[in-house]
């Protein structure tokens, strides 16, 4: 089972600012099988970035997502005060099997 | 527009079985390109991949939890359903019910119930 480990637990920043999430995984996510999600209290999370990098349907194009193999990256450039929330890593190289990171919490500072 | 809505019981005793329905709308669960899956989310906590299923009745299960778990669907009534058997309180929690895309991402969910184990 592919683990995946997110940092750090809980970011601290202002609107505006550039916030910078990790998720690295335990083995190699083949074919950059990556997605990341957005998740506010109360609500499902939201498919934010496929495939490592690409922007699902009507997400902004401040969010932006890169990497491969074990060691990925979700770029927010300018903090909304909407953007405020946990993001989750979801590996599906296993599919139809997925896992998750723990969660990265985006809090204002 | 698709949606997808849980259903069954908010409250389950312990060692009992839990039971929920996702009711699938504005789309078919019998579509060649989606899995069906279960997710939950302990109070707090980060999400948990419990299984997903193909419309064909193919089922694919999170292996710590295999031996509690049954997916099964029902293309007649645009349905899938989650057993989860033998319930502790750390089965408490909001269950999604979901499409991923090809067996990948998810790219639905649904709104979540939350279901507590207790007596």
């Amino acid at each position: 089972e592919i683990v995946l480990t997110q940092s750090p637990g809980t970011l601290s920043l202002s609107p505006g600012e550039r916030a910078t999430l990790s998720c690295r995984a335990s083995q190699s996510v083949s074919n950059r099988y990556l997605a990341w999600y957005q998740q506010k209290p109360g609500q499902a999370p939201r498919l934010l970035i496929y495939g490592a990098s690409s922007r699902a349907t009507g997400i902004p194009d401040r969010f932006s997502g890169s990497g491969s193999g074990t060691d990925f990256t979700l770029t927010i450039s300018r903090l909304e005060p909407e953007d405020f929330a946990v993001y989750y890593c979801q590996q599906y190289g296993t599919s139809p099997a997925l896992t998750f990171g723990g969660g990265t919490k985006v809090e204002i500072k | 527009q698709l949606q997808l809505r849980e259903s069954g019981p908010g409250l389950v005793k312990p060692s009992e079985t839990l039971s929920l329905t996702c009711t699938v709308s504005g789309g078919s669960i019998s579509s060649t390109s989606y899995y069906w899956g279960w997710i939950r989310q302990p109070p707090g906590k980060g999400l948990e991949w419990i299984g997903s299923i193909y419309y064909s009745g193919s089922t694919y299960y999170n292996l710590s939890l295999k031996s509690r778990v049954t997916i099964s669907v029902d293309t007649s009534k645009n349905q899938f359903s989650l057993k989860l058997s033998s319930v502790t309180a750390a089965d408490t929690a909001v269950y999604y019910c979901a499409r991923q895309d090809y067996g990948d991402y998810v790219d639905c969910w649904g709104q979540g119930t939350l279901v507590t184990v207790s007596s």
